[in-house]
């Protein structure tokens, strides 16, 4: 799987956006983006995953570059209940169900 | 999105001693289930990939005879760390798929061993 780069902290004001970024230049066709937070002592939650579009759910928003090379994953309005390490993966979409490789993330601190 | 819980969430025991952790898929059949172990302050390491009624596949350096898994049902997997000593403490947690491809993995809250 591609391997990714994220920035190690980032902080962010409650109730404003938190753009969280994500390099992933060695990307393959078939490979996806996803992301994962992991809030202290706690397992990882799904938040979106994309393969070329922009995605957005009830959580947050993707935005994919269209070189594929990186992505940025928006949280509209963040909350204190934001603060989490956050994880960009790169996945291979193909063969039997893959694995996720967990990177270093990026350690979204929401403030007041 | 699909549950996953595991059990216990916390355990203490002596070193020397084995401990069974379960982690079961609560309202999906998971054919793929992932174990995890994370150390203080740092990422997530895949241990090992187990399919249903299958032998897990361990990742390079992780030994298969210390930590038994078993994925004996299409909603549980459990893993047993044999022989436990202080360095095996740590944060284990496991993932649930449905074994296609582009599966999203659904993952439990983890489980803390401290090995005395």
């Amino acid at each position: 799987d591609a391997k990714t780069t994220q920035p190690t902290s980032m902080d962010c004001a409650e109730g404003r956006a938190a753009n969280l970024p994500c390099n992933h230049s060695t990307i393959s066709g078939n490979e996806y983006v996803y992301w994962y937070r992991q809030i202290h002592s706690q397992g990882p939650q799904y938040i979106i995953h994309g393969l070329k579009n922009n995605e957005t759910n009830e959580m947050a928003s993707l935005i994919i570059t269209e070189d594929r090379k990186s992505s940025t994953l928006i949280l509209p309005h963040a909350t204190l209940r934001d603060t989490a390490v956050y994880y960009c993966i790169v996945r291979t979409a193909t063969g039997t169900a893959s694995k996720l490789t967990f990177g270093t993330g990026t350690r979204l601190q929401v403030t007041l | 999105g699909a549950v996953v819980s595991q059990h216990p969430s916390w355990v203490i025991c002596k070193s020397g001693t084995s401990v069974k952790i379960e982690c079961r898929s609560l309202d999906f059949q998971a054919t793929t289930m992932f174990w995890y172990r994370q150390f203080p302050k740092q990422s997530l390491m895949l241990m090992a990939t187990s399919n249903e009624g299958s032998k897990a596949t361990y990742e390079q350096g992780v030994e298969k005879d210390k930590f038994l898994i078993n994925h004996a049902s299409l909603t549980l997997s459990t893993l047993t760390v044999t022989s436990a000593h202080p360095e095996d403490s740590s944060f284990y947690i496991c993932s649930a798929g449905s074994g296609r491809v582009t599966d999203t993995q659904y993952f439990g809250p983890g489980t803390r061993l401290t090995v005395l």
